[in-house]
């Protein structure tokens, strides 16, 4: 298996414009995640999806921040518009959640998009 | 809730010299637990896991953890660090059905020639 694929892997934009950034879960996991981590914050979890639909959101820091999962082999998470603040390693993450006891909901991670917003 | 804490922020050991970092854990229930380990620039890792199978468990890279409920810990060791160990490594706990995990704040570890 590929594992989590992240695309792009770097981001470097200017203030005020639009930044989509693309995930592809592992083949047959039904959870996905999308975290930032910045040193200031550490590891935030932004919003996580249960068979393509939004389960928390919690985590989205404002509304400039949107995700979608159209189906279960792919999720965007969008900034409109982008602002420095933003800048931040993007990860995104798969598991395969059951419901049931004593799962392990192991999460696997991608790469990661260094987002760079000018 | 269920929370984690990495008690040290950062740990700085001499290669062949063993390497603990500790963990403390917070839950109303029998948790499952993980430590996944951070590359500079890279992506995270999954060392090992606690599901309530072996206190003890085993990783990669040598590394191992025990799970001790006396003590609601989950220490991190290696017998003997190697320069390629040097990253930042997360305990975190896994919530109850929803898929979630919980991290720590991170410890960063230094291996010294």
């Amino acid at each position: 298996d590929a594992g989590v694929i992240q695309s792009p892997r770097h981001e470097v934009t200017e203030m005020g414009q639009e930044v989509t950034l693309r995930c592809k879960p592992i083949s047959g996991h039904n959870s996905l995640f999308w975290y930032r981590q910045t040193m200031m914050r550490g590891l935030e979890l932004l919003i996580y999806f249960n068979n393509n639909v939004p389960i928390d959101d919690s985590g989205m820091p404002e509304d400039r921040f949107s995700a979608k999962m159209p189906n279960a082999s792919f999720s965007t998470l969008k900034i409109q518009p982008s602002e420095p603040r933003d800048s931040a390693v993007y990860f995104c993450a798969s598991s395969l959640v059951t419901g049931g006891a004593n799962q392990e909901e192991t999460q696997y991670f991608g790469p990661g998009t260094r987002l760079l917003v000018l | 809730a269920q929370s984690v804490t990495q008690l040290d922020s950062h740990v700085s050991v001499s290669e062949g010299t063993p390497v603990l970092l500790r963990c403390n854990y917070s839950s109303s229930y029998s948790p499952s637990l993980f430590w996944y380990v951070q590359h500079p620039n890279k992506g995270l890792q999954l060392l090992l896991k606690y599901t309530s199978a072996a206190t003890l468990v085993k990783g990669i890279n040598g590394f191992e953890a025990e799970f001790k409920k006396s003590e609601t810990s989950f220490h991190l060791t290696k017998p003997s660090a190697h320069m390629s160990d040097a990253a930042e490594y997360f305990c975190v706990h896994g919530s109850s059905n929803t898929g979630k995990l919980i991290f720590g704040q991170g410890t960063t570890l230094q291996v010294k020639p």
